[in-house]
């Protein structure tokens, strides 16, 4: 089934420990994106990806850093974590860039506790 | 700055109907979007508002007010299904998306 997949699902954490979130796509779109989810507020955006080769940064971009080495793979890493980082993260994908009108599919989330 | 208000949770019954509103505060806009997430999965896309009128799609429909920074999404015939969080959000004048926190619909039998 085609779509975008996050790993791990869920992970608990020590403060200060290097974690990286994998997300792969078998869609062959252009942009990737990572959010974060918390409780009463909306998605922001960590980091994004219009094509292979190229990163940007989003609204809250510390502590975290991104590749994109190919189409597919968009890891995301945290380089030393912190309990403010303990979140839900989305990655998702859209067939156009960042400045397409086009719907954006996201995975299943990666649950990260940060202690 | 920029905002997206949206209610925090509403009640609705089976079989009736319920709209939830959005309301923007946003440097320039290209568009709006609904998305559905059902609790602890992933958002998935719902709609699509660019001008403004409504948009209709089987029991779900979208309307948009550019003039009134208004938008919102009617759900007709609830079913236990349609019990989920609703996002709101908008493609501002630099195609970053704005989201709201998201109405949490509540559907009792």
């Amino acid at each position: 089934i085609a779509g975008i997949t996050q790993a791990p699902t869920s992970q608990i954490l020590a403060a200060g420990r290097r974690m990286t979130l994998r997300c792969t796509q078998d869609m062959r779109h252009n942009a990737m994106y990572w959010y974060r989810q918390d409780l009463g507020l909306g998605l922001r955006l960590i980091h994004y990806s219009n094509t292979a080769g190229t990163t940007g940064k989003g609204e809250v971009p510390d502590g975290y850093s991104v590749s994109r080495a190919n189409t597919d793979d968009f890891p995301l890493t945290l380089a030393s974590a912190v309990p403010s980082q303990t979140s839900v993260y989305f990655c998702a994908s859209s067939e156009g860039t960042s400045a397409n009108t086009g719907e954006l599919f996201f995975g299943e989330g990666s649950r990260l506790t940060v202690l | 700055g920029q905002n997206i208000d949206q209610p925090t949770e509403m009640t609705a019954t089976e079989g009736a109907i319920v709209q939830i509103n959005c309301t923007y505060q946003t440097s320039g806009f290209n568009g709006l979007f609904w998305y559905q997430q059902h609790a602890g999965e992933a958002p998935t896309f719902l709609s699509y508002n660019v001008l403004d009128g409504l948009e209709e799609k089987g029991r779900f429909s979208s309307f948009l007010s550019r003039s009134k920074g208004y938008s919102y999404l009617l759900l007709k015939e609830l079913q236990m299904k349609d019990s989920a969080s609703y996002l709101c959000a908008v493609l501002d004048s630099n195609y970053q998306l704005i989201w709201g926190a998201g109405t949490k619909l509540i559907i009792k039998p």
